[in-house]
């Protein structure tokens, strides 16, 4: 069975630090994962994508890494903001050259205080 | 550009009631659509996908429909509310390319409670 889990479930850190955030997935035959930002009450916005192939992708401060071969995903904040408060979705995608066969995390509760 | 609306934002209804919900997709044309159901402290899970006009693809057995009567509009439907349909919906679309690096674009969502 197809899975995505994430970890932690919820993480709480002051304005200006660095976290990670974790991804480990099942998804077999795989095709490429995403990381997207979730604001509460908001739908969510695509952060990075990466196939196999590749092992980084950043997106300002915003880096995530893929191991294809653990199977395993980071993504990582640099100098958190207030604003970077949100929910983080790892979704991976099944190769077969379907966009809409994804399999969801539940996402990383991230809460950034003063 | 393209825009994804959806409407209403906030809906209360009565279990029993009929529901509608409405998404639009702006500046492209012929996308895949998608309706997705996010329960709380659960991922999202897909309802619905179209990849054309009149076509609908059901991923999980509920009390829901949906429709897509234009290219860039898709209804999602009830008849009859349960409980457990409460969540938020979101609409989505992607570009109709076949290949798994297309990224999603989700709409604001419609956040449904039934009482």
């Amino acid at each position: 069975k197809n899975q995505v889990e994430q970890s932690p479930q919820s993480l709480i850190i002051l304005e200006g630090k660095n976290c990670t955030l974790q991804c480990n997935y099942t998804v077999s035959p795989f095709s490429n994962l995403r990381w997207y930002k979730q604001d509460t009450g908001r739908g969510p916005v695509s952060l990075t994508i990466m196939t196999f192939s590749e092992n980084t992708k950043s997106n300002g401060r915003y880096t995530a890494t893929l191991d294809a071969d653990t199977k395993q995903s980071s993504l990582h904040i640099t100098a958190s903001q207030l604003s970077d408060s949100a929910s983080y979705i790892c979704v991976v995608s099944v190769s077969g050259g379907s966009n809409y066969k994804l399999t969801f995390g539940k996402g990383t509760l991230l809460t950034v205080n003063p | 550009s393209q825009t994804i609306h959806q409407w209403p934002a906030t809906l209360v209804q009565p279990v029993g009631s009929p529901l509608s919900l409405e998404c639009t997709v702006e500046g492209t044309s012929n996308p895949n659509l998608y309706w997705y159901r996010q329960a709380a402290g659960r991922g999202l899970q897909l309802l619905f996908y179209s990849v054309g006009i009149g076509q609908i693809s059901s991923e999980v057995p509920q009390n829901l429909s949906a429709s897509r009567p234009q290219d860039r509009q898709f209804i999602l439907s009830s008849k009859k509310l349960l409980l457990s349909d409460s969540g938020f919906y979101l609409c989505a679309w992607s570009p109709s390319l076949r290949g798994g690096r297309v990224a999603q674009y989700f709409g604001p969502g419609t956040r449904l409670l039934v009482l």
